[in-house]
């Protein structure tokens, strides 16, 4: 069974300029979550989808960042324009919508703002 | 708002046992689950147990839940090298997971 898949693994920018990651979440997975995962911290969640409707947005700083799930499979997370305090490993999670709560984690992406 | 925090680094020998703790302030959470993060990967779920449970074994892995005092410890038996990781703790209550902020495992050889 192939894994949660995520692009760029890694991406430097200079400040104000805009990214784009891409999560592709595991064949029947109705659930996926964008995390934030600042160095030395836990995972602070961003944003939760189930299918292509916004289960949890409340973190997400709107202002700059954004997320769509088009047509309740991939998902990509945006970020413009960009402040160095967005360095990060951005890690793309899904789940079943039913079951123990385990969430299955792609690999991330290393943003780094300079 | 929801919290868990741990402790953030633990070092042992090779051979003996690891034990993470755990705090959470979420009363209502369903499932506490430990997490493992190695080195430029995502997170991996080791174990979890459900909040009407007291512990749960699962081979060199003992979960403790002290419901009352909202206490979650994770025991490692046997620790390796490999198990060189970091460990998150994380509760459920609704449809959003909490993480903590991760115990790093140190395993002397």
């Amino acid at each position: 069974e192939a894994g949660v898949a995520q692009s760029p693994r890694y991406k430097i920018i200079e400040k104000r300029q805009s990214v784009a990651f891409w999560c592709n979440p595991i064949s029947g997975h109705a659930t996926l979550y964008w995390y934030q995962q600042i160095l030395g911290q836990g995972p602070k969640l961003l944003i939760q989808f189930q299918n292509n409707g916004v289960v949890d947005d409340s973190q997400l700083p709107k202002d700059r960042f954004s997320a769509e799930r088009l047509k309740g499979v991939d998902s990509t997370l945006k970020i413009q324009p960009a402040k160095l305090e967005d360095s990060a490993v951005y890690l793309c999670a899904s789940s079943l919508v039913r079951g123990t709560g385990e969430l299955f984690f792609g690999e991330g992406s290393r943003l780094t703002v300079l | 708002g929801e919290d868990v925090e741990q402790s953030l680094f633990l070092s042992v020998r090779e051979g003996d046992s690891s034990v993470i703790n755990c705090t959470y302030t979420d009363s209502s959470s369903t499932y506490l689950y430990w997490y493992k993060q190695e080195p430029g990967a995502g997170l991996q779920l080791l174990t979890y147990i459900f909040s009407n449970m007291d512990m749960k074994q699962d081979q060199r892995l003992t979960v403790l839940l002290n419901k009352k005092d909202k206490h979650l410890s994770l025991r490692i038996a046997d620790t390796q090298t490999g198990d060189s990781a970091i460990y998150f703790c994380a509760e459920r209550g609704g449809f959003k997971t909490i993480f903590g902020a991760g115990t790093r495992l140190f395993v002397k050889a």
